[in-house]
């Protein structure tokens, strides 16, 4: 079974912190992503992976940055957390080279900032 | 970027009867689409798929595509109360990305 395990469950932090949210998956898969989900706009993709030090940015990239220093690590950086960020935020891996391409998700973490 | 539009519900279905959800997206194209669970406080988690090619049945689970109407649906039979869940359906786009619905909720009732 793909596994995909993220650092925290739930965090709070303050205004104006730096934010680091860990991800980390033992498939093998190439591909990851942060996806934040928020009531009524649904999941909202911020960065993706398709390779180690590779990083696209998704549709809501402002206020966050990435890192993918290893194959199975993929970290989101809030650099400076605000209010707007309070979300549920999701990392999930697919594999590349298949037809479909099914994500397989982490448990999330819940962040409140303050 | 693609489309995909969902019933936001509640969608409130008997116990025993069958669930619809349905799903449209914009991208006539598409060719790969996918159906997760997700309960409250959980993660999403992938319950089907479908090709362009052909519908999908597993157990109770099946999985329809309209490409002239460019809709999928997903129907739950026999529906139970542990299917209650946001339902998120979601497209492939390129050779990675998926695009989600904002999800359909589902409360069946005993």
């Amino acid at each position: 079974d793909v596994k995909v395990t993220q650092s925290s469950r739930y965090l709070v932090k303050r205004t104006g912190e730096k934010v680091f949210l860990e991800c980390v998956q033992d498939m093998d898969h190439e591909n990851m992503f942060w996806y934040r989900q928020d009531p009524g706009l649904g999941l909202r993709l911020i960065y993706f992976s398709y390779d180690v030090k590779m990083k696209e940015k998704g549709d809501i990239p402002e206020g966050y940055s990435v890192s993918r220093e290893k194959k199975e690590r993929f970290s989101l950086i809030l650099e400076s957390a605000s209010t707007n960020q309070t979300s549920m935020y999701l990392c999930a891996s697919s594999r590349s080279g298949q037809v479909l391409g099914t994500q397989y998700f982490g448990p999330g973490t819940r962040l409140t900032v303050l | 970027q693609k489309e995909v539009e969902q019933n936001s519900g509640p969608l409130s279905v008997p116990e025993g009867a069958i669930a619809s959800l349905n799903c449209t997206y914009s991208d006539r194209g598409s060719q790969s689409f996918f159906w997760y669970r997700q309960y409250s406080g959980k993660s999403p988690e992938l319950i089907m798929f479908i090709y362009s090619n052909g519908d999908k049945e597993d157990g109770r689970f099946t999985a329809q595509l309209n490409k002239a109407s460019q809709y999928v649906s997903l129907l739950i039979r026999d529906s139970q109360p542990s299917d209650s869940a946001t339902y998120l359906c979601a497209v492939r786009e390129g050779a990675q990305k998926l695009v989600f619905g904002q999800g359909t909720r589902l409360t069946i009732n005993p």
